[in-house]
């Protein structure tokens, strides 16, 4: 079973920034958390992990609360093509690379 | 770099045949991993290979079976396929085993009739 909970959906306006939540409260201290999205029957696309600290890429932000039970994915200034859906991962290490997803949070951008 | 490459892209089969998919990965990745997406089950793990090594197996029966050659290339087999085995399946490769980003190709669509 997944180890996160996600909103199943949300909207956000085109160029305003999307912020996508994502729990996680049992990760233990080596786990990372990895977010990646999925357009319509595309293969998922790696988006951008971490464990600690925040990161940020061009694609997105990552924002990991202190306590680390919980993050926020953030797209700065969604468009149209952002619509698709967000997966939360927590990396289950002693399972090598095996990735478990959840339902996953259906982001829709509106023009 | 070219990314992890799937073919076919999209089969159709009649229950009772064979399937075989092939994956390549991005150049330099040496494992590999499979997953099933349904839309009942969502995105599930089914195996990863690393140096031509089963190294992980999902709950999924006998009947999946796959194989990496000393290229990286991995193949996945399907026998005796089920209408139930209609899915995306999805191909993902990194660097080594471990906590390596995963990186998935564009899948392939299996339609079994």
């Amino acid at each position: 079973d997944a180890k996160t909970t996600q909103p199943p959906s949300m909207d956000c306006a085109e160029g305003r920034a999307a912020n996508l939540p994502c729990n996680h409260s049992t990760i233990s201290g080596n786990e990372y958390v990895y977010w990646y999205r999925q357009i319509h029957s595309q293969g998922p696309q790696y988006i951008i992990h971490g464990l600690k600290n925040n990161e940020t890429n061009e694609m997105a932000s990552l924002i990991i609360t202190e306590d680390r039970k919980s993050s926020t994915l953030i797209l700065p200034h969604a468009t149209l093509r952002d619509t698709a859906v967000y997966y939360c991962i927590v990396r289950v290490r002693e399972y090598g690379n095996k990735l478990v997803f959840g339902a996953g949070t259906i982001l829709r951008v509106k023009s | 770099k070219a990314g992890v490459t799937q073919t076919p892209r999209y089969l159709i089969k009649t229950r009772g045949q064979q399937v075989t998919l092939s994956c390549s990965p991005i150049s330099g990745h040496r494992s590999v991993s499979w997953y099933q997406q349904t839309p009942g089950q969502g995105l599930q793990f089914l195996f990863e290979y690393f140096s031509e090594t089963q190294r992980n197996k999902g709950n999924f029966p006998g009947r999946f079976s796959g194989r990496q050659f000393s290229n990286s290339r991995s193949e996945m087999n399907v026998s005796t396929l089920e209408l139930g085995d209609s899915a995306l399946y999805l191909c993902a490769s990194s660097l080594y085993q471990g906590t390596d980003t995963q990186y998935f190709g564009p899948g392939t669509r299996l339609t079994v009739l």
